[in-house]
C-alpha cells in the first residue's frame, strides 16, 4: 500500500486531456515539493514536472502540475499515443524521513 | 552529457550478498544526492535509499533497512548499494538517479534476480 494514493489507471482519446491525481498527506504532499515521472514501456523512468509545477527543459507544455493541500494533479492535453505509460507522483514524507512514490497511472490512449 | 551508468545486476540465491555500483559524469557528482530506486517485476516504482552530497546522510526504506546500505566515493563519481540477506523480493530492477529535490536524471537500471 503506497503512502501517496494514484488511480491505477485512466485512458482517453487522441488529442483529449487527462488529470492524473495524486492524494496524500500533511506530512508528505502538503509541505513538499511534488515531481511527476514518466516511464514509457521498457524504459528507465524520466522527470516530467518538478516543485510542484515547473517542467524540466524539453519537457513540452502539454504536460501540467498542480497542488492544493494535500493533494497533486498531473495535467496532459493534446494526448498522443506515444504518451502512452505509467506516471508517478512522488515527494518527500517528513514523518518518515523516506521519499514516497505514488502506486502508479497506467494511461491508455485509446 | 549527464550519464549514469548501474552495473553489478545478476542472479544470486537467497541470503548471499550483491554490490551495486552507479558510474556516473557530466556533472558535479559531488554538488548533488543520490538515489537508488527499484522496480519489481510488474511493479510501481519503490524507492529504496538516498545519500547526500557529502555521503555524511544516508536513508533507507523500511524493507531494505538494515540489510542495504548506500555510499558514494567522489572522487571516483561512484554511487553503491551493498546489499546484503538477499530475498526473493529483493527481485527488481534497481535504478540509480541524482537528486535535485527530485529524481532528475535517471540511470538505464541492473537487474537482480534472487533465486535459488
Amino acid at each position: 500500500q503506497s503512502v501517496l494514493t494514484q488511480s491505477p489507471s485512466v485512458s482517453a482519446a487522441p488529442g483529449q486531456k487527462v488529470t492524473i491525481s495524486c492524494s496524500g498527506s500533511t506530512s508528505n504532499i502538503e509541505n513538499n515539493y511534488v515531481s511527476w515521472y514518466q516511464q514509457l514501456p521498457g524504459t528507465a523512468p524520466k522527470l516530467l514536472i518538478y516543485d510542484n509545477n515547473r517542467r524540466p527543459s524539453g519537457i513540452p507544455d502539454r504536460f501540467s502540475g498542480s497542488k492544493s493541500g494535500t493533494s497533486a494533479a498531473l495535467g496532459i492535453t493534446g494526448l498522443q499515443t506515444g504518451d502512452e505509460g505509467d506516471y508517478y507522483c512522488g515527494t518527500w514524507d517528513h514523518s518518515l524521513s523516506a521519499w514516497v512514490f505514488g502506486g502508479g497511472t497506467r494511461l491508455t490512449v485509446l | 552529457q549527464v550519464q549514469l551508468v548501474e552495473s553489478g545486476g545478476g542472479v544470486v540465491q537467497p541470503g548471499r550478498s550483491l554490490r551495486l555500483s552507479c558510474a556516473v559524469s557530466g556533472f558535479s557528482f559531488s554538488s548533488f544526492g543520490m538515489f537508488w530506486v527499484r522496480q519489481a517485476p510488474g511493479k510501481g516504482l519503490e524507492w529504496v535509499a538516498l545519500i547526500s552530497d557529502d555521503g555524511s546522510s544516508k536513508y533507507y526504506a523500511d524493507s531494505v533497512k538494515g540489510r542495504f546500505a548506500v555510499s558514494r566515493d567522489n572522487s571516483k563519481n561512484t554511487l553503491y548499494l551493498q546489499m546484503n540477506r538477499l530475498r526473493s523480493d529483493d527481485t527488481a530492477v534497481y535504478f540509480c538517479a541524482r537528486d535535485s529535490n527530485a529524481l532528475d536524471v535517471w540511470g538505464q537500471g541492473t537487474t537482480v534476480t534472487v533465486s535459488s
